[in-house]
């Protein structure tokens, strides 16, 4: 696997709070995606982060990523009911544009109001 | 807007039995991709196309054939359902790293 053996993580918090989930990975990339889902729907891409950033900003979303450690974050600030969803973390297949993403197991978040 | 939509929307189908899933974008992407995706998993990659009449496996090809009979359109064919494809399947289609993905499709098999 591309990415570490974690399990589907779950995390329940209050509108307002903010979080903070990890993902890690094995092989050599350029590009880091998170992707989120809600129920019922497809993935969408919320924030992208390349090899030559260390932190990407997109509204009260911020990315980071360490090369070195080869792992990346995504925190939430300020989380609406709205933020709920699963959070995937994805990279592409080295060496090949084409071949598609590889996605971790995801963070499953929960806001309550 | 990108849009990638798919059909049917959820199936129910009998072991042994013939299942296609078809998925249709108006992107003008040249890549897609058949993904499934398993309770307490991530997405995983069936096959994938970057041009049409042609396709390429995936990390999980087995019991799986792919079709792309133009750019617009990219297939999913289970020639014998098991109960192990029970899932839920999005296609995608690509432009430079982002993927967009359709709403899915639910398989039930049994």
């Amino acid at each position: 696997s591309q990415w570490g053996e974690e399990n589907l993580q779950a995390l329940s918090i209050q509108e307002g709070e903010d979080v903070t989930m990890n993902c890690s990975y094995k092989t050599y990339t350029t590009v880091v995606q998170w992707y989120r889902q809600k129920s019922g729907k497809g993935p969408a891409l919320i924030i992208l982060i390349r090899s030559n950033e260390r932190e990407k900003r997109s509204g009260r979303l911020r990315a980071t990523l360490d090369t070195s450690s080869q792992s990346s974050s995504l925190s939430i600030t300020g989380t609406l009911a709205t933020d709920t969803a699963v959070y995937f973390c994805a990279t592409d297949a080295p060496n090949n544009y084409a071949q598609g993403l590889t996605f971790g197991l995801g963070t499953r978040v929960s806001v309550f109001p | 807007e990108a849009a990638v939509t798919q059909s049917p929307r959820s199936k129910v189908a009998v072991t042994g039995g013939k299942v296609t899933l078809s998925c249709h974008q108006t992107n003008n992407h040249d890549y897609m991709y058949w993904y499934r995706q398993d309770t307490g998993h991530g997405l995983r990659l069936i096959h994938y196309s970057y041009v049409a009449d042609s396709t390429e496996k995936g990390d999980i090809p087995d019991g799986y054939k792919a079709s792309r009979p133009s750019q617009e359109n990219f297939s999913l064919i289970l020639e014998l359902a098991s109960l192990s494809q029970t899932a839920v399947y999005f296609c995608a289609s690509r432009t430079g790293n982002e993927q967009y993905f359709g709403p899915g499709t639910r398989l039930t098999v049994l």
